[in-house]
């Protein structure tokens, strides 16, 4: 079972929807980040947390250390959104981080 | 203020050849890690240098290596290439200092075609 578990794998919805993509992880650890992946490959960092919740702009990013899960959420979703958001955790003190498989988000207009 | 860059974008190697990928950090960071990403999967970490020195190392072979220059630029070699090699190669940058408090930083990848 991987550490960091992601859900949905795919996910297609209108534009204008509300997306909400799920980021589970089984181990201890000191922060947790957020990122989108375009094609191509550029992965850009969305959110770190290590605690509560995050707002930039549409995007909604929060965190229950507690269940060990974290959410990300898209209001008023736009094509422009449609990329693959990966979920990657600090385990512990360690240096390296461990990623979800990611979710691929499809936004048709 | 460049962000993180990595070269080349493309490569095309054949089997059994030796691969170098370059990364530069962004400016101020001095900890560089390499990710390697298989089609539809996330990344996977390969190993981290700070100070010129392999920091922690993720379960690849010894066929994978790197080094970190002065500079803080770093490279990550590949010998005996296999098929399985074929992969994004991702480079991420950040500073020792801030832990793990900041965003991270990545390069736009390395995509290496093995033949």
């Amino acid at each position: 079972k991987n550490e960091v578990e992601q859900s949905p794998q795919n996910l297609t919805a209108q534009e204008g929807e509300f997306i909400t993509i799920n980021c589970s992880y089984s181990v201890g650890i000191s922060a947790l980040h957020w990122l989108q992946q375009h094609p191509g490959g550029g992965i850009v960092s969305l959110f770190m947390l290590s605690s509560g919740k995050k707002k930039h702009g549409r995007l909604i990013a929060t965190i229950n250390i507690q269940e060990k899960h974290s959410s990300l959420h898209i209001t008023a979703s736009h094509p422009r959104d449609s990329a693959v958001y990966i979920c990657a955790v600090f385990k512990g003190g360690a240096q390296k981080l461990v990623f979800g498989q990611g979710t691929r988000l499809t936004i048709n207009p | 203020d460049a962000g993180v860059t990595q070269s080349p974008t493309h490569l095309i190697k054949t089997r059994g050849q030796q691969v170098t990928l370059r990364c530069s950090p962004k400016s101020g960071h001095d900890t560089v890690s390499w990710y390697q990403q298989a089609l539809g999967q996330g990344p996977q970490f390969i190993f981290q240098y700070y100070e010129e020195e392999e920091r922690q190392r993720g379960n690849f072979p010894d066929r994978f290596s790197g080094h970190q220059f002065p500079n803080y630029s770093s490279e990550l070699n590949v010998n005996a290439l296999l098929l399985g090699d074929s992969a994004l190669y991702l480079c991420a940058s950040s500073f020792i200092g801030s832990g793990q408090r900041e965003k991270l930083f990545f390069g736009s990848g390395t995509q290496l075609s093995v033949l």
